[in-house]
């Protein structure tokens, strides 16, 4: 199956700077690749979600990227500020199994005002 | 998200005992999904469900079992529940481009 690796497991920024989190993939015929952002208390709620027929998509400050050929996929935050604070995960979707998610082990991300 | 409701929030159990979770969605969506997250470990699929007569196992089933009791809810048990089961539990709903949408969570202790 899919195996997905999230780096780094802690992020800690400044508020205003960037902040980017990185996600590897083994299965090349993978084709979508959701962000979550996950609250103190709360489920995984779906930021951004990028498919394997493009490389790049925006969305205000977030920005995800992917680079088929390196099986990588990143997430981009600018202008980072508090209410950013939370853990985010990176998944994959399996090519054998459209309805089964690969997670990454998730990143806490730290903005400091 | 109240569109999916998990209920208990959180339950502390001893071991051997059986122990229902119990997931709800009004969002219409014929998909569930019941994960496991621990730490440093990311969500991790225990059973899915494309509709009330499909059942599937994930990645991680053993020691669990499903039932899909209508297309609204999806209850996920632990027939004898042992400490390695003690995790944060999120039931989630898919819609057919396969966005997810994941309940609040039920933290389980298994003592």
């Amino acid at each position: 199956g899919e195996n997905v690796e999230q780096h780094p497991s802690t992020l800690s920024v400044q508020e205003g700077d960037s902040a980017v989190i990185k996600c590897t993939y083994s299965d090349s015929a993978s084709n979508y690749f959701p962000w979550y952002k996950q609250e103190l208390g709360k489920g995984p709620q779906l930021i951004i979600d990028i498919r394997s027929n493009v490389g790049e998509k925006k969305d205000q400050r977030i920005a995800v990227t992917l680079n088929k050929t390196a099986k990588h996929f990143s997430l981009h935050i600018t202008e980072t500020q508090p209410e950013d604070s939370a853990v985010y995960f990176c998944a994959a979707r399996g090519s054998y199994n459209f309805n089964k998610f690969y997670f990454g082990s998730g990143t806490k991300l730290n903005v400091k005002p | 998200d109240a569109d999916v409701t998990q209920t208990p929030r959180n339950r502390i159990t001893k071991t051997g005992k059986r122990i229902m979770l119990e997931c709800s969605q009004t969002k219409g969506h014929d998909r569930m999904y019941w994960y496991r997250q621990d730490p440093g470990l990311g969500l991790r699929l225990i059973y899915y469900s494309f509709d009330v007569k499909d059942i599937n196992k994930g990645e991680i089933s053993d020691g669990y079992s499903v039932s899909r009791q209508a297309q609204a809810k999806f209850s996920l048990s632990l027939e004898s529940a042992i400490p390695n089961q003690t995790a944060l539990y999120f039931c989630a709903t898919s819609t057919s481009n396969n966005e997810q949408f994941f309940g609040p969570g039920t933290r389980l202790t298994v003592l």
